[in-house]
C-alpha cells in the first residue's frame, strides 16, 4: 500500500518556465489538496478537490492550476514559475471528516 | 472561519523532561483537531486526533492532547521528552463545513537537550 506519491522530489526550474507535480493516491479517498510550505507559516493551502472532476481554490491558488480527472491523481501546475512559488510542495488525500495522508514533498526551486 | 494558532515558534526541553507545545483554536463549531509531527526534510505524520469522542487524547510514541473547550485549547504534551522527539509540531483544526479543509498553525519547533 503506497498511500500518497508524489513526483518529484526536487526540481529546478527557470523563471517563466512551466511544470506540473503529479500527486496519486491508492485508498480510494474522495478529497485531496495540495499545500505549500514556507518557514514559519505552516502549510497553506494551494487547491482542493472533493472528488472527481470538482476542484476548488484554497488560500493561496495564483499561479496554479489543478484538475482531477480520476480519484487517484490530482496533479498540480505552474504556469509561469516565478521566484515566489519557491516552496516545498504537500499533496494530501482524505475521507471527509478523518485525518490526512501527506506525500513525502516536492522541493522547488525557481531561479 | 476556523484557524489555529500555536502559542510557541521555538521550544527547548531537556532529554527526560515533560514537553508542553501550545494551541489554540478557533472555531464556529464543534472542530475537529490534529497534531502532525514533520521530521527534518520528511511529510507529516498523524501524531493524534480529536473527533468529539473523549477530551483525553493518546497518540503515538507517548504524546497525549486535552480538548478543553472552555479554553479553546488542544496542547500536546508528553512526560519524558527522548532525542527522537527533535522535530516540527503542527496543530491543525478542520472546517466541518463546506468542503472540510484543513486549516494549519504556524508550526512550533521542538529541541531536544542531550
Amino acid at each position: 500500500n503506497a498511500g500518497v506519491t508524489q513526483t518529484p522530489k526536487f526540481q529546478v526550474l527557470k523563471t517563466g518556465q512551466s511544470m506540473t507535480l503529479q500527486c496519486a493516491q491508492d485508498m480510494n479517498h474522495e478529497y485531496m489538496s495540495w499545500y505549500r510550505q514556507d518557514p514559519g507559516m505552516g502549510l497553506r493551502l494551494i487547491h482542493y478537490s472533493v472528488g472527481a472532476g470538482i476542484t476548488d481554490q484554497g488560500e493561496v491558488p495564483n499561479g496554479y492550476n489543478v484538475s482531477r480527472s480520476t480519484t487517484e491523481d490530482f496533479p498540480l501546475r505552474l504556469l509561469s514559475a516565478a521566484p515566489s512559488q519557491t516552496s516545498v510542495y504537500f499533496c494530501a488525500s482524505r475521507r471527509p471528516n478523518t485525518e490526512a495522508f501527506f506525500g513525502q514533498g516536492t522541493r522547488l526551486t525557481v531561479v | 472561519a476556523q484557524s489555529v494558532t500555536q502559542l510557541d515558534s521555538h521550544v527547548s526541553v531537556s532529554e527526560g523532561t515533560p514537553v508542553l507545545l501550545r494551541c489554540n483554536y478557533s472555531s464556529s463549531y464543534s472542530p475537529s483537531l490534529f497534531w502532525y509531527v514533520q521530521h527534518p526534510n520528511k511529510g507529516l505524520q498523524l501524531l493524534l486526533k480529536y473527533t468529539s469522542a473523549a477530551t483525553l487524547v493518546k497518540g503515538i510514541n507517548g504524546f497525549e492532547a486535552e480538548f478543553k473547550k472552555s479554553e479553546t485549547s488542544f496542547h500536546l504534551t508528553k512526560p519524558s521528552a527522548h532525542m527522537s522527539d527533535a522535530a516540527e509540531y503542527f496543530c491543525v483544526v478542520s472546517d466541518p463545513t463546506g468542503a472540510n479543509n484543513l486549516f494549519f498553525g504556524t508550526g512550533t519547533r521542538l529541541t531536544v537537550i542531550p
